[in-house]
């Protein structure tokens, strides 16, 4: 299975300031159809889970734009320009290129 | 809107069995695979189950396999997982997850507890 490592696993920011997620997988995410399965999800405490981006760099419908994703390969940054108390919470990468589909452990944010 | 709503879930001894169904609507549901992945406390997410568009074909993480069946209903919108010799690592909420390689959308989840 593909090995997805998530840094840092816990993040402290102040609010208005801006945040840096890593994502590594063990194996490249370039699939046969050219596309890069690789998504950003967002999960509140006792809420399901959320997805943000998608394919690497686009942002779901109502995301806002302070969210961006970029990356290639097997190196992925989920970045949020100036975080808002909203955007608590854990933050996981997940691949769907390869079988099975693969979550990183989570990224923890939390406001200083 | 589409929308995915699990039921089921509940209390249930270990060796019990139990079986979450998952609703869709707001799309063609026949026309996805779809995905169970499940989060235990605290912990983070484990994709758990796939089936394919017509239930033909169906996939299991190693720890489940030969205890648990998912199915699918295209005539009713259903997706199911049938839980069979449960054991207390099956505790977790199990989340209905649309379109497995994007899963673009989940269900709120049904908590499952296996305990005595």
């Amino acid at each position: 299975d593909v090995v997805m490592t998530q840094s840092p696993l816990s993040l402290p920011v102040t609010l208005g300031q801006p945040a840096s997620i890593s994502c590594r997988s063990s194996q490249s995410l370039v699939f046969s159809d050219g596309y890069t399965y690789l998504n950003w999800f967002h999960q509140r405490p006792g809420q399901s889970p959320r997805r943000l981006i998608y394919k690497v760099s686009n942002r779901d419908s109502g995301v806002p734009d302070r969210f961006s994703g970029s990356g290639s390969g097997t190196d992925f940054t989920l970045k949020i320009t100036r975080v808002e108390a909203e955007d608590v919470g854990l933050y996981y990468c997940m691949q769907g290129s390869h079988w099975p589909p693969t979550f990183g452990q989570g990224t923890k944010v939390e406001i200083k | 809107e589409v929308q995915l709503v699990e039921s089921g879930g509940g209390l249930v001894q270990p060796g019990g069995s139990l079986r979450l169904s998952c609703a869709a609507s707001g799309f063609t549901f026949s026309s996805f695979h779809m995905n169970w992945v499940r989060q235990a406390p605290g912990r983070g997410l484990e994709w758990v189950a796939n089936i394919n568009l017509d239930g033909t074909d169906t996939y299991y993480v190693d720890s489940v396999k030969g205890r648990f069946t998912i199915s699918r209903d295209n005539t009713k919108n259903s997706l199911y997982l049938q839980m069979n010799s449960l054991r207390a690592e099956d505790t977790a909420v199990y989340y209905c997850v649309k379109n497995p390689r994007d899963s673009d959308y989940w269900g709120q989840g049904a908590l499952v507890t296996v305990s005595s």
